[in-house]
């Protein structure tokens, strides 16, 4: 059993260059989100979806793209990448997103950084 | 102020220490408390999960929630080297969409 799985797990990228990072998980879970982590900032929410075909907003959502065709992927697209989106990216899943089904699993991130 | 505060440390101690990590939250609607561990180089991973106030045990791990005073705490009895990670607290009103994460406390167990 995967779990969550987030590729690559290292990029590079130039300043104003675009890509996508990649999950998916293999638990049927309807809850998917994105986080950028960052020293001292701790966990911060980027997107979210309740299911296929329905995303939203997080905290801090600009410069970044989502959308959920399927139960199992959700994908996180940079527009035009900055070097303030220097982070480590973690993707998660949940059974739900309200009660004990809100425990959320993490993959193992992509550590992503804009020249 | 911010609405979780978490202590970031690092806090080091000796193997067999007891260990407490403690946050303070002041959004009233929490009502789902959660510890994540988190080892370099991976995602976090949960490790308690507690709902309302009280005590909740779990081998070495306890997590205790105190609602009255905004606080939840994790206490680890006799710790370990590979107890040594970051640990965050989380919480979840139940009717916002999200999790609430501290900042984490980075623990290092010595030999």
């Amino acid at each position: 059993n995967a779990g969550v799985t987030q590729t690559p797990k290292f990029q590079v990228l130039k300043t104003g260059q675009s890509m996508t990072l990649q999950c998916a998980q293999d638990m049927n879970h309807e809850y998917m989100s994105w986080y950028r982590q960052d020293p001292g900032m701790g966990l911060r929410l980027i997107h979210y979806s309740v299911g296929a075909g329905i995303t939203d907003q997080g905290e801090v959502p600009n410069g970044y793209n989502v959308s959920r065709s399927t139960t199992e992927d959700f994908p996180l697209r940079l527009l035009s990448a900055a070097p303030s989106q220097t982070s480590v990216y973690f993707c998660a899943s949940s059974y739900s997103y309200s009660g004990q089904g809100a425990a959320q699993h993490f993959g193992d991130g992509t550590r992503l950084s804009i020249l | 102020q911010k609405e979780v505060e978490q202590d970031p440390g690092p806090l080091s101690v000796p193997e067999g220490a007891i260990v407490s990590l403690n946050c303070t939250y002041s959004n009233s609607a929490f009502q789902y408390f959660m510890w994540y561990r988190q080892y370099s180089r991976k995602g976090p991973e949960l490790l308690m999960y507690t709902y309302s106030s009280g005590n909740k045990e779990d081998g070495r791990f306890t997590a205790q929630v105190d609602k009255s005073s905004k606080y939840i705490s994790l206490f680890i009895r006799d710790s370990q080297p590979s107890d040594s990670a970051t640990y965050l607290c989380a919480f979840s009103s139940g009717s916002a969409r999200q999790l609430t994460f501290g900042s984490g406390t980075q623990l290092t167990v010595l030999p």
